[in-house]
């Protein structure tokens, strides 16, 4: 059975940090990783996608990498900001997806 | 991009009654859409997969008599909770796969969640 781990489960920084967010996973035979936003309240906004072939995908200031054979992906945010705080959920795909629990970013002003 | 609209985003309803969320992929087909619950502080629990013409199919421990699954066009599948209590109030989320190609290319759309306040 495939779980995903996401640490930290929370994060706070100051405006303007970079900061790495990290997802694990148990079983590599994934079709795909995806990295969503969730606003309170709110339903999941897709931020990346990386194909089980890829290593990485680029987004603005945002960075996610994938390495399938040791079971792990990093979600870089450059130069945070005040409108990035959120959970960012990972989920990995095979036929469905099985999400981590999240890690939830406040960046201060 | 893909969009997926969900309606209502927020039901407030009482005990006994039934309540249907709708989801609808606004500018692809979707043969497979899925449901989700979450609850506070908590990530997505996967309800059922939902399938375009046919049965959907319901995760273990999920009452498929209480939580019923139309999935009758490539563009639309519905979610009625039926007869309604406090402990179904939660936050249900609905999904589809988009993209083409293999399945390494399909990506999720989520559509806005519904809030179900059942009193």
């Amino acid at each position: 059975k495939q779980e995903v781990t996401q640490i930290p489960a929370a994060l706070s920084v100051p405006e303007g940090e970079n900061l790495v967010l990290n997802c694990s996973f148990t079983d590599s035979a994934i079709y795909n990783l995806q990295w969503f936003r969730q606003d309170p309240g709110k339903g999941l906004t897709s931020l990346l996608l990386i194909q089980s072939s890829q290593r990485e995908q680029t987004s603005g200031r945002l960075n996610a990498s994938l390495d399938k054979s040791s079971g792990r992906s990093t979600l870089y945010i450059a130069a945070s900001q005040p409108g990035d705080s959120a959970t960012y959920l990972c989920a990995v795909s095979l036929g469905r997806l099985t999400f981590g629990e999240g890690t939830q970013l406040t960046v201060n002003p | 991009g893909a969009v997926v609209s969900q309606h209502p985003s927020w039901v407030i309803c009482k005990s006994g009654t039934s309540v249907k969320i709708e989801c609808r992929s606004l500018d692809f087909q979707a043969t497979t859409m899925f449901w989700y619950r979450q609850f506070p502080k908590q990530s997505l629990m996967l309800m059922a997969t939902s399938n375009e013409g046919s049965k959907a199919t319901y995760e273990q421990g999920v009452e498929k008599d209480k939580f019923l699954i139309n999935h009758a066009s490539l563009t639309l599948s519905t979610l009625t909770v039926t007869s309604a209590h406090p402990e179904d109030s939660s936050f249900y989320i609905c999904s589809a796969r988009s993209g083409t190609g293999g399945f390494g290319d399909y990506g999720y759309t989520f559509g806005s969640g519904t809030r179900l306040t059942v009193v």
